[in-house]
């Protein structure tokens, strides 16, 4: 079975800080692996995942396999970025079926 | 284009209760899929539907059940409410059976039993 842990409930850091979210995993095969991020009053959707290589918003998140994490950075943090966070991690090859959630980091950017 | 749309907002039931969630998918989506999350955790798989079939379940038992309509709309069937599924349940859609990268999530239920 599958797992995902974020170990950090809260963040806080201060605009223009550098930001780092931990993620870690445990999974026998190669997952796909993404970050989820809930703005104040908005749904769950999409902020990355680890096969397009992709930055977004300024954050980009590095799949270490040997270390089993997927964590997710910004070099200079925006108040805008304050939001809950989720990791999560797909069994299924090429896609985002039967998600596992971590339990989320809180992040606030302080001005 | 419209997005996931789920329906009740809220909704208190008493244990032993039985209850209907609803969800709509996005435009062009045929899969399905619902969520649990208690409070201060991550949402937890609980099934996905795909062409009205359910293909994939997450650790949840029977009583929990789904059913997905030929407009792609779904249900999700929770009997025997027990105090513990005090939860937000969210559907998210997805096109392609869920073999895309993205699923699109509804706004949620928030269900609490008593």
């Amino acid at each position: 079975a599958q797992r995902v842990t974020q170990p950090e409930k809260l963040l806080s850091v201060f605009k223009g800080a550098p930001v780092e979210l931990k993620c870690n995993y445990s999974y026998s095969g190669s997952p796909e692996l993404f970050w989820y991020v809930q703005y104040s009053r908005q749904r769950l959707q999409l902020l990355l995942r680890h096969i397009s290589r992709e930055s977004i918003k300024g954050f980009t998140a590095d799949l270490n396999k040997g270390e089993t994490s997927f964590h997710l950075k910004k070099p200079f943090a925006q108040e805008e970025d304050s939001a809950m966070y989720y990791c999560a991690l797909s069994p299924n090859p090429g896609s985002a079926r039967q998600l596992t959630f971590g339990s989320g980091t809180q992040l606030t950017v302080l001005p | 284009e419209t997005g996931v749309t789920q329906s009740p907002t809220h909704l208190i039931k008493t244990r032993g209760q039985q209850v209907t969630l609803r969800c709509s998918s996005q435009s062009g989506h045929n899969t399905v899929s619902w969520y649990q999350q208690a409070l201060g955790q991550g949402p937890q798989f609980i099934f996905q539907y795909y062409r009205e079939e359910e293909n994939g379940r997450g650790n949840f038992p029977p009583r929990f059940s789904g059913l997905q309509f030929p407009n792609y709309s779904s249900e999700l069937n929770v009997n025997a409410l027990e105090l513990d599924d005090s939860a937000l349940y969210l559907c998210a859609s997805s096109p392609d059976g869920g073999g895309s990268y993205e699923q699109y999530f509804g706004p949620g239920t928030r269900l609490t039993v008593t």
